[in-house]
């Protein structure tokens, strides 16, 4: 079964500092993953994606993600953190083996609240 | 947003009494989906559409039900609405080739 592990309820950077929010997975094929944040009394916003190819994925608001396969792992970094990425953030992963008949169900880790600190 | 949008907002209701939520696109996406949002359990998917009358369950599917009679629109109905319903519902479309999802703002429910 497909699972996701968000390991951190909460993560608590300064600004300026470089940040990292964990994801790591479990799927019986290949993953696609996928980070998504989620602002006070708003839906949740796309960032970004890794389907196939380079490790490292760039996203909105200058994110980036990093797939690790050894160590099934997807974490999110940005390098200098700012106030106002404080939110809650989700990691979510699908099966990127399934056929035509993928439904596209997305499992959701979680989520990590960020807060970051003047 | 995605041109999603959900109806009501917010709403409060008496346990035993029926519920229906709305969701509504704009763009002609075939798959939509029904998550709830709950503390410690991020999201979970509820029901979800591939097509007109087209649906199935999702992980937490017991005590709800949905219908799809129009692709723009996808309706959750809570049929008898207990306490342990109350909870944020999202709704979301699928869009692009790998399957992102895109998000309404969301439905507070209480069951009191």
């Amino acid at each position: 079964a497909q699972s996701v592990a968000q390991p951190e309820d909460q993560v608590n950077v300064a600004e300026g500092n470089p940040l990292t929010v964990k994801c790591t997975y479990s799927v019986s094929g290949n993953p696609y993953l996928f980070w998504y944040v989620q602002y006070p009394n708003r839906g949740l916003q796309f960032l970004l994606k890794y389907i196939t190819g380079d490790n490292l994925v760039k996203g909105s608001y200058g994110f980036e993600a990093e797939f690790n396969k050894s160590q099934t792992s997807f974490h999110l970094k940005k390098p200098s953190a700012l106030v106002s990425d404080s939110a809650l953030y989700f990691c979510a992963v699908r099966d990127g083996d399934w056929g035509s008949s993928n439904t596209g169900k997305l499992i959701f880790g979680q989520g990590t609240t960020l807060q970051v600190k003047p | 947003d995605a041109g999603i949008t959900q109806s009501p907002r917010h709403k409060v209701t008496e346990t035993g009494t029926p519920v229906t939520l709305r969701c509504h696109q704009t763009e002609n996406h075939r798959y939509m989906y029904w998550y709830r949002q709950d503390p410690g359990h991020g999201l979970r998917l509820i029901h979800y559409s591939y097509g007109v009358k087209d649906t199935d369950k999702g992980e937490v599917s017991d005590g709800y039900s949905v219908s799809r009679s129009k692709t723009e629109d996808f309706l959750l109905t809570l049929e008898s609405a207990t306490s342990s319903q109350t909870s944020v519902y999202f709704c979301a479309i699928r869009a692009g080739g790998e399957n992102e999802q895109y998000f309404g703002p969301g439905t507070r429910l209480t069951v009191t």
